[in-house]
């Protein structure tokens, strides 16, 4: 069974730092990879799509990368604002339908001014 | 864009007691997937419909959870008799259906089943 783990659990940097968020995974047959951020008493957004043909994608601030053979996926944002305060999830496509998706348990970020 | 409205937001109940949640996609989507939230079990996909047909049910918990999609514009998930440890935040999430499309999720239903 696909297991994903992403670590840290929690993280706090100061406003300007880059961040980088760390997810892995056990099974390397997957679908793609999702990056999803959730705030507080809401539902998820998704950031990146990274297929599984693909290493990395990018969109402004945020790049995510992606290395199946390791089973490894990392999130950078760069130059961190107050405004990236939320969890961020990672979640892979598995099975026999590219929406079924495996989530991590996320990892909660804390960007103080 | 898709978009999603799930109802209603918040749901207290009693333990016994029937409980529906209610999605609406908004529009151009061929798959809709139900997920829960817990702490303990973070997110789980319960089941999943593609032109609104159930494909994959294997994530619904025991018979007491059943789910319906009647039309390409709403979908049901159903809880009968609810029980305390069915307390979660339960997603609606819509996508074109296509592959490598990305997933939008509603705002979720709180459930406390006292």
């Amino acid at each position: 069974k696909q297991e994903v783990t992403q670590i840290p659990a929690a993280l706090s940097v100061p406003e300007g730092e880059n961040l980088v968020l760390n997810c892995s995974f056990t099974d390397s047959a997957i679908y793609n990879l999702q990056w999803f951020r959730q705030d507080p008493g809401k539902g998820l957004t998704s950031l990146l799509l990274i297929q599984s043909s693909q290493r990395e994608q990018t969109s402004g601030r945020l790049n995510a990368s992606l290395d199946k053979s390791s089973g490894r996926s990392t999130l950078y944002i760069a130059a961190s604002q107050p405004g990236d305060s939320a969890t961020y999830l990672c979640a892979v496509g598995v099975g026999d339908s590219w929406g079924k998706l495996q989530f991590g348990a996320g990892t909660q970020v804390v960007v103080t001014p | 864009d898709a978009g999603v409205i799930q109802s209603p937001r918040h749901e207290v109940t009693e333990m016994g007691q029937e409980v529906t949640l209610r999605c609406k996609p908004i529009s151009g989507h061929n798959s809709l997937f139900w997920y829960r939230q817990t702490m303990m079990r973070g997110l789980e996909l319960l089941i999943y419909f593609n032109n609104n047909v159930p494909i994959d049910d294997s994530g619904m918990p025991e018979d007491r959870f059943s789910a319906k999609m009647p039309n390409a514009s709403f979908s049901t998930l159903k809880i009968q008799p609810s029980e305390p440890r069915d307390s979660a935040v339960y997603f609606c999430a819509i996508s074109r259906g296509r592959t490598n499309e990305k997933l939008f999720f509603g705002s979720g239903t709180q459930l406390s089943v006292l």
